[in-house]
């Protein structure tokens, strides 16, 4: 498929445990964001790749948050200690390009985080 | 501090008439605003935008108007169809910055 896709879709870990998160963008988008969106909140953005840098961490939660992205394609949102507020849908978006220009930013399904 | 803020969390609109969906800023270097458009299990998908040199944007069903001196912005459908039936996200930009931020979105319910 020519969208961006996430796995898992689903993952219920336990508290402590540490989890990984994947995305791969659309073939081409040199822009790669991930969200979260918790129960009755909005999309809380989180960090923000141009090729394999990130410009922007400035919405990571805490240290236990990091992600990377490789060969300005696939990344990785990785959750160490979890954590029951960490309970969320994780989504990742991909752009042609970021600021300044096009935003329209096309959605993965998302990854439904459940911290017991 | 939310700046972006969706006031009203739901919405129900008889099918075949107007919905209209608000949105409110805060931070006046915005110059970017986009709609957003989410089915449940699924990821948003884009539906429209405008930038601050325009006051309205139409595609198809969906017009879009801003008010800068208000920092206002709606999303009109007109007419409203089942399948609009969704959460509609708010977003805004600047462009000199690299991320877009989100509202708590509204639920929108087109009754039959």
């Amino acid at each position: 498929g020519a969208g961006v896709s996430q796995s898992p879709s689903n993952k219920v870990t336990e508290k402590g445990k540490d989890v990984e998160l994947r995305c791969d963008p659309i073939s081409g988008h040199t822009a790669l964001y991930w969200y979260r969106q918790s129960l009755g909140q909005g999309l809380e953005f989180l960090i923000y790749f141009q090729g394999n840098s990130a410009p922007d961490k400035s919405g990571l939660p805490s240290d236990r948050f990091s992600a990377e992205r490789t060969g300005g394609s696939v990344s990785t949102l990785t959750i160490q200690r979890t954590q029951q507020e960490d309970s969320a849908v994780y989504l990742c978006a991909s752009s042609l390009v970021a600021a300044g220009a096009a935003y329209e930013q096309y959605f993965g399904p998302g990854t439904r985080l459940t911290v017991t | 501090d939310q700046q972006v803020k969706q006031n009203s969390p739901s919405l129900s609109v008889q099918e075949g008439r107007i919905s209209i969906l608000n949105c409110d800023y805060t931070n006046s270097m915005f110059d970017y605003f986009l709609w957003y458009k989410k089915y449940p299990a699924e990821g948003p998908t884009f539906l429209i935008s405008i930038s601050s040199i325009k006051d309205k944007n139409e595609d198809g069903r969906f017009t879009v108007f801003l008010n800068k001196s208000a920092k206002h912005l709606s999303l009109h459908i007109v007419p409203s169809q089942p399948g609009d039936s969704a959460v509609y996200f708010c977003a805004a930009g600047g462009n000199r910055d690299d991320k877009i931020i989100f509202g708590k979105g509204t639920r929108l319910h087109i009754l039959p």
